[in-house]
């Protein structure tokens, strides 16, 4: 399995900032995944993150909201924009190998104030 | 829509039961499957995975079931430990390579 890493681990924000979320892998990976999970829920996808290309985006979730970047196969950014207290969650990436296994990462807990 | 769902959110079982979780699924295209573990504050720790054309993969202590007549899904974990304490998710996958549906998920109380 790859070792992911996310940063921050958690942050408090104001309503109305942005923040930027990345995710690195140990090894390259052609799948990566960005999840939100909001307190005491499941896992809903956001996006996959396509590298060299724009992502693709789940029903529910922009690109204006939620832009994300790949820039090669080990690295990825979710940003969250303009945000709302409805924002607070727990983000979290994940990286598919080719036979179809997914490994996540520690996940990254924002609070909006 | 399509989703993978779970029968019992909650599950209270005794150190050194055995636990059963259950999870039914609606897509039958769907031809893979994983069960994820997460406990608090941490990421979903993938536990053990099982193709559509298998019914039964056994691990170290946990056995997952398929039963494609039905669409369920089940995870047993052997002698279960105050440590298997945890939020218990199913997921699905269409094709390998595709985003996972993840079910709503069954919390695992272990006592001792």
């Amino acid at each position: 399995s790859a070792v992911i890493s996310q940063k921050p681990s958690r942050d408090i924000c104001q309503r109305g900032t942005s923040l930027t979320i990345q995710c690195q892998v140990d090894s390259q990976v052609t799948m990566m995944f960005w999840y939100r999970q909001q307190p005491g829920q499941s896992l809903t996808l956001i996006a996959t993150a396509n590298q060299g290309s724009e992502a693709t985006y789940e029903s529910g979730f922009v690109i204006d909201k939620f832009p994300i970047s790949r820039p090669n196969l080990t690295f990825s950014t979710l940003t969250v924009s303009n945000m709302s207290p409805e924002d607070s969650s727990i983000y979290l990436c994940s990286v598919g190998t080719g036979d179809g296994e997914q490994f996540f990462g520690p996940g990254t807990r924002l609070t909006v104030l | 829509g399509e989703s993978v769902g779970l029968h019992l959110p909650t599950l209270s079982v005794q150190e050194g039961d055995n636990s059963i979780i259950n999870c039914a699924y609606s897509n039958s295209a769907s031809d893979y499957f994983i069960w994820y573990k997460q406990e608090s504050g941490k990421g979903p720790q993938f536990i053990i995975d099982i193709r559509s054309n298998m019914d039964k993969r056994q691990g170290q202590r946990v056995t997952v079931l398929l039963n494609k007549t039905v669409k369920h899904l089940s995870l047993q974990i052997a002698a279960t430990q105050p440590g298997d304490s945890a939020v218990y998710f199913c997921a699905e996958n269409i094709q390998a390579g595709t985003a996972l549906i993840f079910g709503k998920g069954t919390t695992l109380s272990v006592s001792s």
